[in-house]
């Protein structure tokens, strides 16, 4: 099993609600990522977990939460969005401290704010 | 943060080869160059990737310079499919876990 698995892969919200982004991976992966995209811009990198330990912020507004449950799962968790905050939003895993491994991404989960 | 810059945009005949080039002048002595690729609002799918000698895979080869300060990505017969934008990117940090793209060549293969 090579894959991501993001859900869901659309979604829209209002600046009031709560929301969460889901990703999966049974690769045996330790590191995992979030990244955004904006339309014809390339990914963004926001947060590392290593370990389940977040280990890098890219500075990332409080209103973006993630969330590392156990080896496989990494959660986003959304709430008080802006209309800016919508972008494609990539999982990516990869194996840990091995310079040469490779991302994998999923598919993306395609955010709309109003 | 992106340790790379590439040409925005480029054209290739369907069957020749398209060689797609990125400078990567601040790279350190052990930072891997990755390429990537991404069709239309798909996730990026990893190609290849190197660290100081020329790598060959089924997809593509990249070719890396004595001094590291650039590679090349060489699809060796470009198809439609290979329209997509290719991201060079430099892995950094002491764990290698950090991956910054740059901003991308978006390759147009025309029939």
């Amino acid at each position: 099993d090579t894959e991501v698995t993001q859900t869901p892969k659309h979604l829209v919200m209002g600046m009031t609600n709560k929301k969460s982004l889901k990703c999966e991976q049974h690769m045996g992966h330790r590191a995992m990522y979030w990244y955004k995209q904006k339309a014809k811009k390339p990914p963004e990198l926001m947060f590392v977990y290593s370990y389940e330990k977040l280990s890098i912020n890219e500075s990332v507004p409080s209103r973006f939460s993630p969330e590392c449950p156990n080896s496989s799962l990494l959660n986003l968790h959304l709430h008080a969005l802006q209309p800016e905050d919508s972008a494609l939003y990539l999982c990516a895993s990869s194996r840990y401290s091995e310079n040469t491994g490779e991302l994998f991404f999923g598919e993306g989960s395609r955010l709309t704010v109003l | 943060d992106a340790k790379t810059t590439q040409p925005t945009s480029m054209d290739c005949a369907e069957g020749r080869a398209a060689n797609l080039p990125c400078n990567h002048s601040t790279i350190s002595g052990n930072e891997y160059v990755y390429w990537y690729r991404q069709i239309h609002s798909q996730g990026p799918q990893y190609i290849i990737h190197g660290l100081k000698n020329n790598e060959t895979n089924e997809m593509a080869s990249l070719i890396i310079t004595e001094d590291r300060k650039s590679s090349t990505l060489i699809l060796p017969h470009a198809t439609l499919r290979d329209t997509a934008v290719y991201y060079c990117i430099v892995r950094v940090g002491n764990t290698g876990n950090q991956f910054y793209f740059g901003t991308g060549t978006s390759l147009t293969v025309i029939p």
